[in-house]
C-alpha cells in the first residue's frame, strides 16, 4: 500500500519558471511533511519541512503548500534554475512521540530544468 | 559541524556472502535510520534506531539486521546475499527521529554478482 503518492513522475521545465510537485497521502496520523532533493550519486537533501499547523512555509525559491482537508502538500520551486535539475522527493511520518519513527517516501520525481 | 558519512561507498559481493556497513551520525544526533534505495522500488525503511535500542523495523526479511552503538555509530548487516540486494543503502540521523529533520549521508552502493 503505497501511503504517499506523488506526481508528475518527471517534469520539464524552462529557467525562470515554476516548478510544482505535488503529493497525497492516505494516513492522518502522519504530522510531518518534509522535501528531500537527491542529485546522482548523492544522499537526499533535505530542502524543507511542514507540519499541519500551517498551510505554506517558505524559504527562499522553495515553498510547500499543505491542505490538510484534501490530505494534500506540494513544492513550488520558484524562478527555476538548471541547477536545480535533480530528483525530487516528498516524505511523510508521525514524529513527536509517536511510534512510527519512520518516513514514508513518494516514488520521486525527476526535475529537468532547461537553460 | 560534520555530516553523516558510511563506508564503505562501494562494495561488491557475490551472492551467499554477508556483508556489513557503517554509519556515523552527525555528532549529537542519537536517532540512526537505515533506507534501501532502487529504481523499482524507491526509497524503503529498514529500521531505525535511537540509544541502541530499535524503535521501529520495515518490511525486510531477517537476512536484514542491524545495531547501534553507545556512540550512537551504526551498522546494518545482510546475510546470504541475493541479486536483489543491490541496492544504494541510505543511513540517516535526527536529533529524535524521523519526526524531526533527517540528514542522509551519501550512501553505500552495494552490487551483488
Amino acid at each position: 500500500q503505497q501511503q504517499v503518492k506523488q506526481s508528475p513522475q518527471s517534469l520539464i521545465v524552462q529557467k525562470g519558471g515554476i516548478s510544482i510537485i505535488n503529493c497525497a497521502y492516505e494516513n492522518t496520523a502522519f504530522d510531518y511533511f518534509p522535501w528531500y532533493q537527491q542529485f546522482p550519486g548523492k544522499g537526499p537533501a533535505l530542502l524543507i519541512a511542514i507540519r499541519p499547523d500551517v498551510s505554506e512555509k517558505k524559504e527562499g525559491r522553495f515553498t510547500i503548500s499543505f491542505n490538510k482537508s484534501a490530505k494534500q502538500f506540494s513544492l513550488h520551486i520558484m524562478d527555476s534554475q538548471p541547477g536545480d535539475s535533480a530528483t525530487y522527493f516528498c516524505a511523510a511520518s508521525m514524529g513527536g512521540g509517536g511510534s512510527n519513527y519512520k518516513l514514508t517516501f513518494g516514488k520521486g520525481t525527476l526535475l529537468t530544468v532547461n537553460p | 559541524k560534520a555530516g553523516v558519512t558510511q563506508t564503505p561507498r562501494y562494495l561488491i559481493k557475490t551472492r551467499g556472502q554477508q556483508v556489513t556497513l557503517s554509519c556515523s551520525p552527525i555528532s549529537g544526533h542519537r536517532s540512526v535510520s537505515w533506507y534501501q534505495q532502487t529504481p523499482g522500488q524507491g526509497l524503503q525503511f529498514l529500521f531505525e534506531y535511537f540509544s541502541e535500542t530499535q524503535r521501529n523495523k520495515g518490511n525486510f526479511p531477517g537476512r536484514f539486521s542491524g545495531r547501534q552503538f553507545s556512540n550512537s555509530r551504526s551498522e546494518m548487516n545482510v546475510s546470504t546475499l541475493e541479486l536483489g540486494d543491490s541496492a544504494l543503502y541510505l543511513c540517516a540521523s535526527s536529533f529524535a527521529g524521523a519526526g524531526y529533520e533527517q540528514y542522509f549521508g551519501p550512501g553505500t552502493r552495494l552490487t551483488v554478482t
